[in-house]
C-alpha cells in the first residue's frame, strides 16, 4: 500500500450504532488530519494530530472521537450521530503540522440512517 | 475573516476547450495560495500553488497567478482533456494562532466530454 489509505470506503449506520473509521499513511509522516466535505460546503477541518498529539479540535461534537496510537494510524470513533453527519470523511497527512502539502485519502463516504 | 470563493459549477467542456476556475479570497496577513483537485474516488492532490504576490503556479498544463491587487487566483488551461474531468479546489494557507491552516473553496466540478 502507499500513500493514504482510509477504510472503510463506505459506511451506513444507524443513529444509535457505534463505529470507527481508520486511516493509515505509508509516508513516514508527521501530521495527521481528519477533514468533513459536505456537498456544496468547503472542507471542514475537524482535527489535527501532530506527533501523535491532538493539536486542533475545531469545534467538534463530542459524537465524533479521535485517536492516533502512532503517527502512522489514525481513528475517528462515531457514536449516537445525526442525520446531518452524513458525508465524506476525508484524512489526510503531511510531513510536519503547519504545511500546506497534505496528502488526502481517498475518503469514507458515511451515510447516518 | 479568511475565506475562499469559487465560481459555482458544474463546469461542462468539450475536450480542446480553454478553462478558467475563478477563484477570489479574504484574507488576514499574506496567504498562500492552492489549487487541489479530487479525481472520482480518490482524495484530493494538490495540483499547483503561489505564495507570493505576482506568482505563477503551474503543473500538467494548468496555470494560476496570484494576483493581489484583485485577490484572486483563478485556475487556467488552454485545452482540456477528458482526464481533466475532476473537481477543483481553491485554497489558501494563513498563519493563526503559530500554525499554518488551509482554508478550502467549496469546489468546482469540471466535466470534460471527447
Amino acid at each position: 500500500e502507499t500513500g493514504v489509505t482510509q477504510t472503510p470506503r463506505h459506511l451506513v449506520m444507524g443513529m444509535t450504532n457505534k463505529k470507527s473509521l481508520k486511516c493509515e499513511q505509508h509516508l513516514g509522516h508527521n501530521a495527521m488530519y481528519w477533514y468533513k466535505q459536505s456537498a456544496k460546503k468547503p472542507l471542514e477541518l475537524m482535527f489535527v494530530y501532530s506527533l501523535e498529539e491532538r493539536v486542533e479540535n475545531n469545534s467538534v461534537p463530542s459524537r465524533f472521537s479521535p485517536e492516533c496510537p502512532n503517527s502512522s494510524h489514525l481513528f475517528l470513533h462515531l457514536h449516537t450521530l445525526q442525520p446531518e453527519d452524513s458525508a465524506l470523511y476525508l484524512c489526510a497527512s503531511s510531513q510536519e503540522q503547519n504545511t500546506y502539502e497534505q496528502y488526502f485519502g481517498p475518503g469514507t463516504r458515511l451515510t447516518v440512517t | 475573516g479568511n475565506s475562499v470563493t469559487q465560481m459555482e459549477g458544474p463546469v461542462t467542456l468539450s475536450e480542446e476547450a480553454f478553462l478558467t476556475i475563478n477563484c477570489t479570497y479574504t484574507a488576514t496577513g499574506y496567504p498562500s495560495l492552492f489549487w487541489y483537485v479530487q479525481y472520482p474516488g480518490e482524495g484530493l492532490q494538490l495540483l499547483l500553488k503561489a505564495t507570493k504576490a505576482d506568482d505563477k503556479g503551474s503543473n500538467k498544463g494548468f496555470e494560476a497567478t496570484y494576483r493581489k491587487e484583485t485577490t484572486s487566483f483563478h485556475l487556467e488551461k488552454g485545452s482540456v482533456q477528458v482526464s481533466d474531468s475532476a473537481v477543483y479546489f481553491c485554497a489558501l494557507s494563513v498563519s493563526q494562532g503559530g500554525s499554518e491552516k488551509l482554508v478550502f473553496g467549496k469546489g468546482t466540478k469540471l466535466t470534460v466530454n471527447p
